[in-house]
């Protein structure tokens, strides 16, 4: 069955450090997106891209955070300068079409210290 | 309550017996969804049910949908060890984004 790839699985970084976040999406899906989840927390809603754009972003995703599909089959997570707070497992997703249920990744555990 | 309340928070029951968790959501919505997580890993997509169905099974599970009192409920029947997880309801509304919106989620215990 085809999956969404995260890289990578697990990352530490030091604060104020830029990290970007990895994520292959499944081929003939046209949406997708990055969501965090704090640990213990409940799954929150980053970003939505389709037609190699921003569609809708959350109020989390501030100018901190940016995306991008450079080649056709990466899709990228950026942060500029990472926070403590920032630490989360990070879940990359995509879908085929509307109406269509979502395929997550395995995410990426970011840890900042 | 915020969109997507799952309740009881944490279920513990025997293996055999069947599970019924709920959700409860504020805003209208395109289509709910159920998700599974298992400790410390990513979330896999169970069943997806429309504003416009009022049930729908996929094997061992069936949800139901009541968009008149904003709530859902999933009910996993003859339950295993191997369905211990965390359960979440997600709430997508119309249009492209496709944007979800997760409940708190309920933990499961199956024990064998």
């Amino acid at each position: 069955e085809p999956e969404v790839t995260q890289t990578p699985s697990h990352q530490v970084t030091q604060m104020g450090q830029e990290v970007i976040l990895r994520c292959v999406p499944i081929s003939n899906h046209l949406y997708f997106y990055w969501y965090r989840q704090i640990l213990g927390q409940k799954v929150e809603f980053l970003v939505s891209f389709y037609n190699n754009e921003i569609s809708e972003k959350s109020e989390i995703f501030d100018d901190q955070f940016s995306v991008e599909r450079p080649d056709g089959s990466n899709f990228t997570l950026k942060i500029r300068s990472t926070k403590l707070e920032d630490s989360a497992m990070y879940f990359c997703a995509s879908r085929q079409g509307v109406g269509n249920g979502y395929t997550f990744g395995s995410g990426t555990r970011l840890t900042v210290v | 309550s915020q969109q997507g309340e799952e309740d009881p928070q944490a279920l513990s029951i025997q293996e055999g017996e069947n599970a019924t968790m709920n959700c409860s959501y504020k805003t209208s919505i395109n289509n709910l969804q159920w998700y599974r997580q298992n400790s410390g890993r990513g979330l896999v997509h169970l069943i997806l049910i429309r504003s416009n169905e009022r049930e729908k099974h996929s094997g061992r599970l069936r949800v139901t949908l009541d968009t008149s009192k904003k709530s859902s409920s999933l009910l996993i029947t003859a339950s295993r060890a191997a369905d211990t997880a965390s359960y979440f309801c997600a709430t997508g509304r119309s249009g492209n984004t496709g944007k979800l919106i997760f409940g708190q989620g309920t933990t499961l215990q199956v024990k064998p």
